[in-house]
C-alpha cells in the first residue's frame, strides 16, 4: 500500500501563475515531509521541508503547507517560472521506523508554459 | 564538485551478467543510502549504511543484491545474475545523522538489462 500519494501525474501552469502540487499520506508517524525536484537524467534535488509540528514553511517562491488532520500537504510555487518545469516528489520520513529512510510518492510532472 | 558521485552513469548488460555500481558520498556525511527508481515511480528505498554498518535492508533487496561500504566512505552495489526486471535507475544519497531527513542524491546509475 502506498503511504505517500501524489494523485496528479501532471500539472500544466502558465508562467507567472501559481503552481499547487498536492500530496496525501496515511502514516501518522511521519515526522518530516520533504519536496524534491527532479530534472531528466539527474538525481532528485532537495527543495523544501516541513516538520510535522509546523503547518507552514516558506522559502522564497516555495511554500509548503501541512494539514495534519487531513494528512495532506501541498507545495505552492509563486510565481511559476519555465525553469520550474520538472518532476516533483513528495517524501516523508517515518520517525517510528528506520532512521532517515524516506518514502516517496510517484511524482507530479509540472510544466510551466511561457 | 563536492556532491554525491556515482559511476558508471549508464550500464547496459545482458541478462545473467553481474554489475557493480559505485557511490562516493559527500565527505562529511556518515550515512549513505541506495534507492531504486523505475519509470513512473518515485525512488524506492533499498538499503542504508551508517559509517560502515549496514543498518537496514528493504524487502526489495533480493539475495542477488549486495551492498558494501567497507571503510565508511564509498559504497558499492552489486547485482548478480541480472534480470530484465532489474532495469532501473539506481540512486545513491548521503546525509548526516539526525537533521530534518534531507538526503543529497547523486545523478544515478541507469541499468539496462537486455
Amino acid at each position: 500500500d502506498q503511504q505517500v500519494k501524489q494523485n496528479s501525474p501532471s500539472l500544466s501552469v502558465q508562467e507567472g501563475r501559481i503552481s499547487i502540487l498536492n500530496c496525501d499520506y496515511t502514516n501518522s508517524m511521519f515526522d518530516y515531509f520533504l519536496w524534491y525536484k527532479k530534472y531528466p537524467a539527474e538525481g532528485p534535488t532537495f527543495l523544501i521541508s516541513i516538520s510535522s509540528i509546523k503547518d507552514k514553511n516558506e522559502d522564497g517562491r516555495f511554500t509548503v503547507f501541512l494539514n495534519k488532520s487531513a494528512k495532506h500537504l501541498s507545495l505552492h510555487i509563486v510565481p511559476s517560472q519555465p525553469g520550474d518545469s520538472a518532476v516533483y516528489f513528495c517524501a516523508a520520513r517515518n520517525y517510528g521506523g528506520s532512521q532517515g529512510n524516506l518514502i516517496f510518492g510517484k511524482g507530479t510532472k509540472l510544466s510551466v508554459k511561457p | 564538485d563536492t556532491g554525491v558521485s556515482q559511476n558508471p552513469r549508464h550500464k547496459i548488460t545482458k541478462r545473467g551478467q553481474n554489475v557493480t555500481f559505485r557511490c562516493d558520498p559527500i565527505s562529511e556525511h556518515n550515512r549513505l543510502y541506495w534507492y531504486r527508481q523505475t519509470l513512473g515511480q518515485g525512488p524506492e528505498f533499498l538499503t542504508y549504511f551508517q559509517n560502515e554498518a549496514q543498518l537496514e535492508k528493504s524487502r526489495l533487496l533480493s539475495d542477488r543484491f549486495s551492498a558494501e561500504r567497507p571503510k565508511g566512505s564509498f559504497s558499492t552495489l552489486e547485482i548478480q545474475r541480472t534480470e530484465q526486471g532489474d532495469s532501473a535507475m539506481y540512486l545513491c544519497a548521503s546525509s548526516r545523522t539526525g537533521g530534518t531527513g534531507e538526503l543529497f542524491f547523486g545523478e544515478g546509475s541507469r541499468l539496462t538489462v537486455l
